[in-house]
């Protein structure tokens, strides 16, 4: 069964932070893909990636950076977190169809920064 | 005025009812619609496609308007297990075949 498995369900982090969010997929998927997600916002893309070592912006990539070293894993990284950071994010996997229809998502990273 | 806008709800309905709701896009450009479920403190599933004759699945049926530019999605004879919320998507592949989600549209079933 495909599966994109998140390092934390939850996270409490303090104003300035470093943070890393970590997603492995294990479907040998090419596209890979960070969202934030906020009441009344719904869905806004971060950071996507097609390839090793390749990223994308997405629509909020600010204060945000990513990393793929790896096929299987994508990283999300907030150089120094901020309350305004404060949100479920949530990592998805595609398989390259160039059309990217079907997401395959964790479970989730619920962060909040205080 | 955001890209794809829907009616946050929640829409409450008894079992059993026939309960839709619509979602409007702002992109005529926009190619490709899908409506995902989102269980509570859940990720999001790919529900179903949307096409440009209507399609159905089971109890749900997903239409197109292009002219209006609105999708919709109908469910029939509702669950307890269709309690949830549902996410309109569209794509556009002239802007790097990103997903674009709406804000999500929650239903919750009662006995």
């Amino acid at each position: 069964d495909v599966k994109v498995t998140q390092s934390s369900r939850y996270l409490v982090k303090r104003t300035g932070e470093k943070v890393f969010l970590e997603c492995v997929q294990d479907m040998d998927h090419e596209n890979m893909f960070w969202y934030r997600q906020d009441p009344g916002l719904g869905l806004r893309l971060i950071y996507f990636s097609y390839d090793v070592k390749m990223k994308e912006k997405g629509d909020i990539p600010e204060g945000y950076s990513v990393s793929r070293e790896k096929k299987e894993r994508f990283s999300l990284i907030l150089e120094s977190a901020s309350t305004n950071q404060t949100s479920m994010y949530l990592c998805a996997s595609s398989p390259y169809s160039g059309t990217n229809e079907k997401l395959f998502f964790g479970s989730g990273t619920q962060l909040s920064v205080l | 005025r955001k890209e794809v806008e829907q009616d946050p709800g929640p829409f409450n309905v008894p079992e059993g009812a026939t309960v839709a709701f619509n979602c409007t896009y702002s992109n005529s450009a926009s190619q490709s619609f899908f409506w995902y479920r989102q269980d509570c403190r859940k990720e999001p599933k790919l529900l179903m496609s949307v096409y440009s004759s209507g399609n159905e699945d089971g109890r749900f049926t997903a239409q197109l308007n292009r002219a209006s530019q609105y999708i919709s999605l109908l469910i029939r004879d509702s669950k307890l297990s269709d309690s949830a919320t549902y996410l309109c998507v569209v794509i556009n592949y002239n802007a790097g075949n990103m997903l674009t989600f709406g804000g999500g549209t929650r239903l919750m079933v009662k006995p």
